[in-house]
């Protein structure tokens, strides 16, 4: 378990609508990542929040936006769905790293949205 | 632009052998370098890392390997269990502590 916690666990919804992913950090980190899994892809880095700031945008289309809340808890939301938009998206929290530690990233097990 | 490269999707090794699975990047300023396992349905699992500043780094059957010079990183795997098929995908992260991730590697383990 690698204290990252991310639901739903799956998602069925229409082309055009709008859903919400949500995910809890690991207890005490800081850093929140979002990353999509499209079909036989790799992961493709989406967003980085660091302590309810946006820290670094990625592959991120416009109809998709995401925020960190004070008790760190992040929300991606997507909009305007479309059949493309199919995919696992996965949540990672970090912590700080220092000047002689690195922190790796840990993973939730990812939500899977499939657009019809 | 992928800055962190797999070319290979999949290898098969006998059970007991040695996996080799290579990683190559092409962005000077990683410092950080990573390697996670990934089962069906689940989310990636954190395996084992190295800093810039060392070339080699090995935790009990897993051992990664980095050279500086050619942009490029190897994990071993030994001896090889069937318990270690899964995809693995290997990551690099710089100033900023944004990670890339490669495309991932199929790996099969035979009995």
């Amino acid at each position: 378990d690698s204290g990252v916690t991310q639901t739903p666990k799956h998602l069925i919804t229409a082309t055009g609508q709008r859903v919400t992913l949500r995910c809890s950090p690991r207890s005490g980190d800081l850093s929140v990542y979002w990353y999509q899994q499209s079909l036989d892809q790799g992961l493709q880095f989406l967003i980085q929040y660091y302590n309810g700031e946006e820290r670094a945008k990625g592959n991120i289309l416009e109809r998709f936006s995401a925020q960190q809340f004070p008790d760190l808890h992040s929300e991606l939301n997507l909009s305007s769905l479309e059949l493309g938009d199919s995919a696992l998206y996965f949540c990672a929290s970090s912590g700080e790293p220092g000047a002689f530690i690195d922190s790796p990233l840990h993973f939730g097990n990812g939500t899977r949205l499939t657009v019809t | 632009d992928q800055q962190v490269k797999q070319n290979s999707p999949s290898l098969s090794v006998q059970e007991g052998r040695i996996s080799i699975l290579n990683c190559d990047y092409t962005n000077s300023m990683f410092d950080y370098f990573l390697w996670y396992k990934k089962y069906p349905a689940e989310g990636p699992t954190f395996l084992i890392s190295i800093s810039s500043i060392k070339d080699k780094n090995e935790d009990g059957r897993f051992t990664v390997f980095l050279n500086k010079s050619a942009k490029h990183l190897s994990l071993h795997i030994v001896p090889s269990q069937p318990g270690d098929s899964a995809v693995y995908f290997c990551a690099a992260s710089g100033p900023g502590n944004q990670f890339y991730f490669g495309t991932g590697t199929s790996l099969t383990v035979i009995p």
